[in-house]
């Protein structure tokens, strides 16, 4: 089966300009999930869809982030405006769904530098 | 508000050692646990699943441990070899939400030395 895929693999922009991940999970998960990934610490769950619909976004800087999932499938997750300490990467990962003890998988995601 | 904490943070073994990476938890009611293996500049592979009723999974050289009452795992490689280098993550999903809430531990940084 293909992986999820995530584009684009870096990006480079300045401070207060914005930008946007897209994220292709596999066929037929319906939970997807965005992390935030920070040098040398664990993944930071930012938001989780389950189909379109938000189960949990409590950890989403809402003043500047924003994701969304149409029709279940493909998400964006977008940064208006970006600060320095956005500099990071950024996973996206999808599973079955929730309940079925189905293991994450993982795109290669997107590293973000804001100079 | 469920914790998890992996030691050490980094460890270096020569090629061939059995080794054990430790994961702990603060809140027992978990739904599974995973073990998931990280290259550098990758996303994460997913290594190992053990639902809250198993106490072990094993692949290959692999083999994962869950003590639920005491809020532990651990992940034993045995006979290492310098391709296991890697960071090592667990991950824990929460059996108190309608939804598979998955808090991941801060990685464990392996190097196997030739």
């Amino acid at each position: 089966e293909a992986g999820v895929a995530q584009s684009p693999r870096y990006k480079i922009i300045e401070k207060r300009q914005s930008v946007a991940f897209w994220c292709n999970p596999i066929s037929g998960h319906a939970t997807l999930y965005w992390y935030q990934q920070i040098l040398g610490q664990g993944p930071k769950l930012l938001i989780q869809f389950q189909n379109n619909g938000v189960v949990d976004d409590s950890q989403l800087p809402k003043d500047r982030f924003s994701a969304e999932r149409l029709k279940g499938v493909d998400s964006t997750l977008k940064i208006q405006p970006a600060k320095l300490e956005d500099s990071a990467v950024y996973l996206c990962a999808s599973s079955l769904r929730s309940g079925a003890n189905s293991p994450l998988h993982f795109g290669n995601g997107t590293r973000l530098t804001v100079t | 508000k469920q914790e998890v904490t992996q030691i050490p943070a980094a460890l270096s073994v020569p090629e061939g050692e059995n080794l054990v990476l430790n994961c702990s938890f603060t809140d027992s009611a978990i739904y599974n646990l995973q073990w998931f293996r990280q290259d550098p500049g990758k996303g994460l592979t997913s290594l190992l699943l053990i639902q809250s009723s198993q106490r072990e999974q094993t692949s290959g050289r692999l083999n994962a441990s869950l003590d639920k009452s005491s809020g532990r795992s651990t992940l034993y490689i045995a006979a290492s070899q310098p391709g296991d280098s890697a960071t090592y993550l667990c991950a824990v999903v929460s059996a108190k939400t309608s939804y598979d809430k998955v808090i991941f531990g801060p990685g464990t940084s392996l190097s196997v030395i030739p």
